[in-house]
């Protein structure tokens, strides 16, 4: 079945030890995106790649990293956790563009200690 | 800026009862999205909403959009307690913008 797989499920992490996240798709989609999600909150969207070209949003703070090797893989590195960044990972695929329906991983519990 | 807001944001509901979430948006979008999230997992894409009028059913949901309004709905109908979780709409407005989230409980 084509799928957003992310491993691991989860993560423990000490405080401000480097950390990689990642992401892989079966679906050959164009666009892939890395969202932060706290509890109780919405998902806030961090940076997308579409195709080679990278995205970042204005608020994402410079400690968030992203590489996107090829296009089936992305990686999310945290280059000094905090414990504000102890939160839910999620990331999504989509076929063409930011319009387009966006299929999102089970997503990768980061816990900072 | 877009903005998109739900309510009500917490739901407790009796099984066979109806209900609708609404979910109301600040400027005009083409495109409507409600997920479904269960505690600890993912989102599940539920509808796309596409054009004003665009009604969409699956099981006991059905979403409509009214784009003139910025407004759409999700109507439960006969709630059972499998629809336990929740939903956020979210809006294309150069990214997907979410709401808050509507967090449902359904109780015997």
């Amino acid at each position: 079945d084509a799928m957003v797989i992310q491993n691991p499920r989860y993560q423990v992490t000490q405080f401000g030890k480097p950390v990689t996240l990642s992401c892989s798709q079966t679906l050959n989609h164009n666009v892939m995106y890395w969202y932060q999600q706290k509890s109780s909150q919405a998902p806030k969207l961090l940076f997308h790649y579409y195709d080679k070209d990278f995205n970042n949003e204005a608020d994402t703070p410079d400690n968030f990293q992203s590489r996107r090797p090829n296009t089936s893989f992305c990686f999310l590195d945290i280059r000094s956790p905090g414990l504000g960044d102890a939160a839910m990972y999620l990331c999504a695929t989509s076929r063409v563009g930011l319009w387009d329906t966006q299929y999102f991983g089970p997503g990768t519990r980061l816990t900072v200690l | 800026e877009l903005k998109v807001e739900q309510n009500p944001l917490f739901l407790s509901m009796q099984e066979g009862k109806n209900y609708t979430i609404y979910c109301n948006y600040s400027t005009t979008s083409d495109r409507l999205y409600w997920y479904r999230q269960d505690p600890g997992k993912s989102l599940e894409s539920l509808f796309v909403l596409l054009s004003n009028g665009a009604v969409k059913q699956e099981g006991r949901l059905m979403a409509s959009l009214d784009t003139k309004a910025r407004l759409s709905t999700l109507h439960i109908t006969a709630a059972v307690h499998d629809l336990s979780a929740t939903y956020f709409c979210a809006v294309e407005g150069g990214k997907l913008i979410f709401g808050q989230g509507t967090e449902l409980s359904v109780k015997p």
